[in-house]
């Protein structure tokens, strides 16, 4: 009940297209969501996040739609660039966000030119 | 230098050897943490600090031993280790524990044991 389950593993889009990436959820008490971004040779870094009381949230060209009944969240990326090339890790956590994240395995995103 | 650094980036060493692993931050926070990224596994929080306190260990084998002399500075001590410890090690600081407190990773230590 503790997991998130995220997928695909890997995932190839064309530039300009739009990358989706999934993740879902058991737990009902998760009320935190982010989103991960992690460079090759970075650390990850808080992309966008999402409380369970909004549906979607915007941020430029990234933005997180939410399904509380289907307990699923997801990333999408619009007009994906070679720049948005990089590991994408959601992320869940109960009590408004506390430093115990329960992570998602990572999506492995390459943006071709 | 400016975030979280950490040294060395790139570890190797045998199952008999004691190494450490450093982690800086220079961004004011006073919680600090270690994980451990394995592929295609999810991030394990492994240790937590709350000025230089201990508030976390996850179960986590005593062949790792972490030490935090300073909120600034976080170390993890390695002796002992197994090939399955194999691993990218990620320090991560926060200006606080409590929620909303964004975490701010370093680049990581791969460590690969031999």
């Amino acid at each position: 009940q503790q997991q998130v389950k995220q997928s695909p593993q890997s995932l190839i889009v064309q530039k300009g297209g739009i990358s989706i990436i999934n993740c879902a959820y058991e737990n009902t008490a998760f009320d935190y969501f982010p989103w991960y971004q992690q460079f090759p040779g970075k650390g990850p870094a808080l992309l966008i996040a999402i409380r369970p009381d909004v549906s979607e949230k915007k941020e430029g060209r990234f933005t997180i739609s939410f399904n509380k009944s289907a307990k699923q969240f997801s990333l999408h990326i619009m007009d994906s660039q070679p720049g948005d090339s990089a590991t994408y890790f959601c992320a869940a956590s109960k009590d408004s966000g506390t430093y115990k994240y329960i992570f998602g395995t990572g999506t492995r995103l390459k943006v071709l030119a | 230098e400016t975030g979280v650094t950490q040294t060395p980036r790139h570890l190797v060493m045998g199952m008999t050897n004691k190494k450490s692993l450093k982690c800086e931050q220079h961004l004011g926070h006073n919680a600090m943490y270690w994980y451990k990224q394995s592929a295609k596994k999810p991030l394990e929080l492994m240790f937590v600090y709350n000025f230089k306190e201990q508030t976390e260990n996850n179960s986590v084998p005593s062949r790792f031993s972490p030490e935090c002399p300073n909120s600034s500075h976080l170390f993890l001590h390695l002796h002992t280790l197994q090939p399955e410890d194999s691993a990218l090690y990620l320090c991560a600081s926060s200006q606080a524990l409590a929620g909303g407190y964004e975490q701010y990773f370093g680049p990581g230590t791969r460590l690969t044991v031999t």
